[in-house]
């Protein structure tokens, strides 16, 4: 079955960086889009990024347009996310998800981002 | 810009029969947006309940089911059981590969 399992999530001050992956098992990772979608502390859920399989199509929310980059290695299965000048409303647990129109989303567990000096 | 919308509450009694709504602030939901629902509790990543407007996840029960009312997509709870208390989202497929999500709906049952 589809698993994802995300890393890399932690404490990072105001302007910091950081890299979350996301490992991909149980489907032909390479076939698929993937994308990012996060939640705030007590709110909904907010898409962040896409990445097509081959990653020729890639696209974001205008709340993180130009400071985070997705990017994949489908020989390693894995999805990332590259966060920077994070600010305080990034705060949020981060899920990496098998995004196909007809299937819908599959779910990894999250990781958590805070944001806080 | 469209915002998918959601009842912010729902309350159901134990054994009843709820419908949840997912709209759009301007057009109407139709198959082509592929909406899907997913269910989350507390502390946990959400659950994928139906797909494709209409499709049941594996592992879910037959009364959970999705389907097209009027210009919203519907999930519709029946027999409502107390461990069906949670969040409820719709998400719908733009294009592009954006998808939207809705407000969620806090469904309480008793």
């Amino acid at each position: 079955q589809v698993q994802l399992v995300e890393s890399g999530g932690g404490l990072v001050k105001p302007g910091g960086s950081l890299r979350l992956s996301c490992v991909a098992s149980g489907f032909t990772f390479s076939d698929y889009f993937m994308t990012w979608i996060r939640q705030a502390p007590g709110k909904g859920l907010e898409w962040v990024s896409y990445i097509s399989s081959g990653s020729s199509t890639i696209n974001y929310a205008d709340s993180v347009k130009g400071r985070f980059t997705v990017s994949r290695d489908n020989g390693k299965n894995s999805l990332y996310l590259e966060m920077n000048s994070l600010r305080a409303e990034d705060t949020a647990t981060y899920y990496c998800a098998r995004a196909t129109r007809g299937l819908g989303l599959n779910w990894g567990q999250g990781t958590l981002v805070t944001v806080s000096s | 810009q469209t915002v998918v919308t959601q009842e912010p509450s729902f309350s159901v009694s134990p054994g009843g029969t709820v419908t949840l709504t997912c709209g759009l602030s301007s057009g109407s939901v139709s198959t082509s947006y592929f909406p899907s629902w997913y269910q989350q509790t507390p502390g946990q990543a959400p659950r994928t309940l139906i797909y494709n407007t209409n499709t049941r996840s594996s592992g879910v029960p037959d009364r959970f089911s999705g389907s097209i009312l009027g210009n919203k997509a519907a999930h519709t709870i029946t027999g409502a059981q107390t461990d069906d208390e949670s969040d409820y989202y719709c998400v719908l497929y733009m294009v592009s590969g954006i998808w939207m999500f809705g407000g969620g709906t806090k469904l309480t049952v008793l």
